[in-house]
């Protein structure tokens, strides 16, 4: 079956270092999503992504934040300068038309950890 | 505005009885409606989904509601199985101005007494 790979599991940073999460939607998605879910708390959006653009961003995805696609198969999510409170999971997601349309497929999360 | 919130933050259920999962929402636009299920450790899942122009609709041992009138839905799950224990969240979509997005409410813990 079909899924969504996120890498790595979890990475560990120090506050004020760029990371780059990657994932790997599935391959005959056309939309994309990044989420996270600060510990005990509920997914939260972050951004969507289609046609090569941002469709949607939410408050949380500030300047920091950034989303590229950068060949045929990878969807990374950079956050430039890292802070405490971005600890937290991050998943990201594909479906084949708009997530208000049908299912959406969510990987299994990197789990970030500034200190 | 935009919120999901659910009743009970943790279900206990004895094993191979049914368990009632609920949900309120408040964005009367909403027209698309998931429940995910999500195990220790991993992504949402997705279970079952229903728009907005039903009432109802049966999956494996899973059966949705949905009352607009009080903005309100619920995921039924037949015969609970161990398998069953997750955190479970209600989502709804939300159409922004160029495209969309789900909201997730705040999850309720389903856990399976022996």
């Amino acid at each position: 079956e079909p899924e969504v790979t996120q890498t790595p599991s979890h990475q560990v940073t120090q506050m004020g270092q760029e990371v780059i999460l990657r994932c790997v939607p599935i391959s005959n998605h056309l939309y994309f999503y990044w989420y996270r879910q600060i510990l005990g708390q509920k997914v939260e959006f972050l951004v969507s992504f289609y046609n090569n653009e941002i469709s949607e961003k939410s408050e949380i995805f500030d300047d920091q934040f950034s989303v590229e696609r950068p060949d045929g198969s990878n969807f990374t999510l950079k956050i430039r300068s890292t802070k405490l409170e971005d600890s937290a999971m991050y998943f990201c997601a594909s479906s084949v038309r708009q997530i208000t349309n049908t299912e959406a497929f969510f990987g299994q999360g990197t789990r970030l950890t500034v200190v | 505005g935009e919120s999901v919130g659910l009743h009970l933050p943790t279900l206990s259920v004895q094993e191979g009885d049914n368990s009632i999962i609920n949900c309120a929402y408040s964005n009367s636009a909403s027209d698309y409606f998931i429940w995910y299920k999500q195990e220790s450790g991993k992504g949402p899942q997705f279970i079952i989904d229903i728009r907005s122009n039903m009432d109802k609709r049966q999956g494996q041992r899973v059966t949705v509601l949905l009352n607009k009138t009080v903005k309100h839905l619920s995921l039924q799950i037949a015969a609970t199985q161990p398998g069953d224990s997750a955190v479970y969240f209600c989502a709804f979509s939300y159409r922004g101005s160029s495209a969309s997005k789900i909201i997730f409410g705040s999850g309720t813990r389903l856990s399976i007494r022996p």
